[in-house]
């Protein structure tokens, strides 16, 4: 039973709009969000996170918003760059010695 | 050496073959982490070290086994590789198990 899901496998965006991804979890103990970006043959790279107790964190042109009711989160990046293009993974921790769970991320394709 | 260092970078091996896949660090992190990712299933973890002399298992912990004599290295040893275990294996380290974790550059590993 997947814990985080990412339901889209892949998402494509024109250079310059807005790029939604989204994450759904489904276990209310988790307090702690991250976004994780990957490139081909590299190791993922921590993006942003936000804490439960908190419902946005920006930075820059990321910006992660978090709806604990609905128990979704979506990473906003704003204006999208090529450079942009990558796989990104949402994961969830439960606790301060709780294990990070992944999704299985969204392939985000931005064309100039 | 800089951040966190794989190796190998790649491995073909065959079946029944034990096998080591290293992983150091130089930020002096106590914690380490090895996941695996699979297409599809986005990464897992395998086993876990909070510092120094301990580990704990993950979420995918079957036919692989882990020590942490040090800081500084976290080797992930396949005692009798199969080929379900063809798997990306990333290492990660983060300065405590509450903290964000940073990745390696990852081993491709193919078992026949």
């Amino acid at each position: 039973d997947q814990q985080v899901k990412q339901n889209s496998p892949s998402l494509s965006v024109q250079e310059g709009r807005i790029s939604i991804l989204n994450c759904d979890y489904t276990n209310s103990m988790f307090d702690y969000f991250l976004w994780y970006k990957k490139y081909p043959a590299e190791g993922p790279t921590f993006l942003i996170s936000i804490s439960s107790i908190k419902d946005k964190n920006e930075d820059g042109r990321f910006t992660v918003f978090l709806n604990k009711s609905a128990k979704h989160l979506s990473l906003h990046i704003v204006p999208s760059q090529p450079g942009d293009s990558a796989v990104y993974f949402c994961a969830a921790r439960g606790g301060s010695q709780g294990n990070l769970i992944f999704g299985k991320g969204t392939k985000l394709s931005v064309k100039p | 050496i800089a951040g966190i260092t794989q190796a190998p970078t790649s491995q073909i091996l065959a079946a029944g073959r034990r096998m080591t896949l290293r992983c150091t660090q130089d930020m002096r992190h106590n914690a380490m982490y090895w996941y695996r990712q699979d297409l599809g299933l986005g990464l897992r973890l395998i086993h876990y070290s909070n510092t120094a002399g301990t580990t704990g298992k993950g979420e995918v912990p079957d036919g692989y086994s882990v020590s942490r004599a040090n800081t500084d290295d976290f080797p992930l040893t396949l005692a009798s590789a199969v080929p379900s275990q063809t798997s990306v294996y990333f290492c990660a380290t983060s300065p405590s198990r509450s903290e964000t974790q940073y990745f390696g550059p990852g081993t491709r590993l193919l078992v026949l």
